[in-house]
């Protein structure tokens, strides 16, 4: 199994909704990203999981909650958004290990809209 | 601050030319990745590079890197529709998981 897989495809949230974004890897990696893709743009990391641990959160508002629940999954939690966080969110993974190890590899995304 | 600089960030060819895409960075690093992604889907992975001097190829495409002078280059040889997409190459720091990525440059093939 090559793939990481990301829930929902599409989601469409009011700005006093909470969702979650989610995503899942059976590849045994041992890092997940979060990022932020607006249109025309490229990928903006917002956090880094090693080995289950928060080891990366560039500066992203409270309203983003990230959690790793175990070393598969990988979860990002959504309350009082605004709507130019409307965008692409891409889930990645990496192994961490040999010359490879930090090859990342994208999910396909959850498409947000914030209205 | 690493900085990763693509051009050019639009690129329309004709079906059939050849053209390079170039990705500079501002810091030293040990690897450097470059990534497809076609309009409103993920990134797809094309070329892994580790080392100075390496070369990657895979179809129409071959991918190069230059450490010292913190260059690669994506060569398009004989350019056909199936081509047109974003490409982006990223830049990782040593030991960091973090990737930097360029600007990207948006590929049209006109037949």
């Amino acid at each position: 199994d090559t793939e990481v897989t990301q829930t929902p495809k599409h989601l469409v949230m009011g700005m006093t909704n909470k969702k979650s974004l989610k995503c899942e890897q059976h590849m045994g990696h041992r890092a997940m990203y979060w990022y932020k893709q607006k249109a025309k743009k490229p990928p903006e990391l917002m956090f880094v999981y090693s080995y289950e641990k928060l080891s990366i959160n560039e500066s992203v508002p409270s309203r983003f909650s990230p959690e790793c629940p175990n070393s598969s999954l990988l979860n990002l939690h959504l309350h009082a958004l605004q709507p130019e966080d409307s965008a692409l969110y891409l889930c990645a993974s990496s192994s961490l290990s040999g010359r490879r190890g930090y090859e990342q590899y994208f999910g396909p995304g959850t498409r947000l809209t914030v209205t | 601050e690493l900085k990763v600089e693509q051009n050019p960030l639009f690129l329309s060819m004709q079906e059939g030319k050849n053209y390079t895409i170039y990705c500079n960075y501002s810091t030293t690093s040990d690897r450097l990745y470059w990534y497809r992604q076609d309009p409103g889907k993920s990134l797809e992975s094309l070329f892994v590079l580790l080392s100075n001097g390496a070369v990657k190829q895979e179809g129409r495409l071959m991918a190069s890197l230059d450490t010292k002078a913190r260059l690669s280059t994506l060569h398009i040889t004989a350019a056909v529709h199936d081509l047109s997409a974003t490409y982006f190459c990223a830049v990782g720091l040593f030991g960091n998981e973090k990737l930097t990525f360029g600007t990207g440059t948006r590929l049209t093939i006109i037949p």
